[in-house]
């Protein structure tokens, strides 16, 4: 069985500097992983994802995450954040069975200091 | 642009009544939709399966009288919360089938259910 767990329920960074946040998943095979961003009160958006490929990946507004087999780990990082960052954030892994279901992380609330 | 569209977006209804979600996918016909569910302050959470022609599979702990899924057509999938109680109150978000493997999910823009 699938599944990934996100290490900090709260990231608080202030603006300008590095976010790092932490993802680890289990996975019997070689699996597909998101990341994907929810403002308040909004859909999900996806920031990027991998799919087995590269295992550097670059996403959108600067975000970016490496797939490390090793440690099992898809960490999200970005080199400086910026207020509009501020939201929740979803490590997610495909099931990848017939259905494709998602499997979600319990989030990162990431907050962003002035 | 958007691929899924949901609707409505937010809704408040009683206590006993029941609340009707759609979920349409825009860009192709669509075999296989999913409904999740987030609690505040939570986790998304898959609730069901929707699969056109035939009955919706739920995941575990779902009560299935209670969200009935209906996918009639290749594009549209709705959720029915009947009876709906305080606690039913939730963010009712949808996907479609992806196209490739690998590929992203395209979720709709979500439904805020309150119950009051």
């Amino acid at each position: 069985a699938q599944s990934v767990t996100q290490l900090d329920s709260h990231v608080s960074v202030s603006e300008g500097t590095p976010v790092l946040l932490r993802c680890n998943y289990s996975s019997s095979y070689s699996p597909s992983l998101f990341w994907y961003v929810q403002h308040p009160n909004k859909g999900l958006q996806l920031l990027l994802k991998y799919t087995s490929a590269a295992t550097l990946v670059k996403g959108i507004n600067g975000f970016e995450a490496e797939f490390k087999k090793s440690e099992t780990s898809f960490h999200l990082t970005k080199p400086s954040a910026h207020m509009s960052d501020a939201a929740e954030y979803f490590c997610v892994v495909s099931a990848l069975d017939s259905s494709y279901k998602l499997i979600f992380g319990s989030g990162t609330r990431l907050l962003v200091r002035p | 642009g958007a691929v899924v569209s949901q609707h409505p977006s937010w809704v408040i209804c009683k206590s006993g009544t029941s609340v009707k979600i759609e979920c349409r996918s825009l860009d192709f016909q669509a075999t296989t939709m999913f409904w999740y569910r987030q609690f505040p302050k939570q986790s998304l959470m898959l609730m069901a399966t929707s699969n056109e022609g035939s009955k919706a599979t739920y995941e575990q702990g779902v009560e299935k009288d209670k969200f009935l899924i209906n996918h009639a057509s290749l594009t549209l999938s709705t959720l029915t919360v009947t009876s709906a109680h305080p606690e039913d109150s939730s963010f009712y978000i949808c996907t479609r089938d992806s196209l490739h493997v690998n590929t992203e999910a395209f979720f709709g823009q979500g439904t805020r259910l309150t119950v009051v």
